[in-house]
């Protein structure tokens, strides 16, 4: 089956950094995506990574290991409106289609 | 904004009934895939349109169903409603098809069964 694991709730300051991790155990691996997702709102793309490595933009950075099913969301000299929901989400490729499958997400709540 | 319109903002039904949920894709997007986000499931995968044919299809119930129009706009029908289908469904937008990267949300559907 496909799985994604990420940390239910995390607490940071203001000006801090903060990292947020996903593991994922998927079959047809095809990318992964970072989505932001205010209480009640849309999710809004953050980054995506196919390959490994860093993808840097602005404040947020993300990171993925394939062989070890990992990517880390790092979140830099954040700010109060950096409070949301962070959605570590897998693209896959199989007989069926492409499906994106997201993890429960990460409660981040910044705190002056 | 986005791009991606869905209506309406909320609806409220009983159980046993059937609701359409509306939404028009970004200009030019060619994808249009539907999400179902409750508070213990998370947001889950439902089914993918590429053009008027689909193209993928998730955790969609039977009593569920969707389709693409001509001009793009796509409809997801739920029908014999329970309470545990209240939720908040999502459409995104993309451009292409399986290989596009970035997906487009629109502000979704609060629907409550009652």
């Amino acid at each position: 089956g496909q799985n994604i694991d990420q940390p239910t709730e995390m607490t940071a300051t203001e000006g801090a950094i903060v990292q947020i991790n996903c593991t994922y155990q998927t079959s047809g691996f095809n990318g992964l995506f970072w989505y932001q997702q205010h209480a009640g709102e849309a999710p809004t793309f953050l980054s995506y990574n196919v390959l490994d490595g860093l993808e840097e933009k602005g404040r947020f950075s993300s990171f993925l290991s394939r062989s070890k099913g990992y990517s880390y969301l790092l979140l830099k000299e954040l700010q109060m409106k950096d409070s949301a929901s962070y959605l570590c989400a897998v693209r896959v490729l199989n007989q069926a289609g492409t499906a994106l499958i997201f993890g429960k997400g990460t409660t981040l709540s910044v705190s002056s | 904004d986005s791009g991606v319109t869905q209506t309406p903002k909320h609806l409220i039904t009983a159980t046993g009934q059937r609701v359409t949920l509306r939404c028009s894709p970004r200009s030019g997007d060619l994808s249009v895939y539907w999400y179902q986000q409750s508070l213990d499931q998370g947001l889950q995968f439902l089914i993918h349109y590429y053009n008027g044919e689909e193209r993928a299809k998730g955790n969609i119930l039977e009593r569920f169903s969707a389709q693409q129009f001509p001009d793009l706009h796509s409809e997801l029908n739920l029908s014999s409603l329970e309470l545990g289908d209240s939720a908040l469904y999502f459409c995104a937008s993309s451009q292409g098809g399986a290989s596009y990267n970035e997906q487009f949300f629109g502000p979704g559907t609060r629907l409550t069964v009652l």
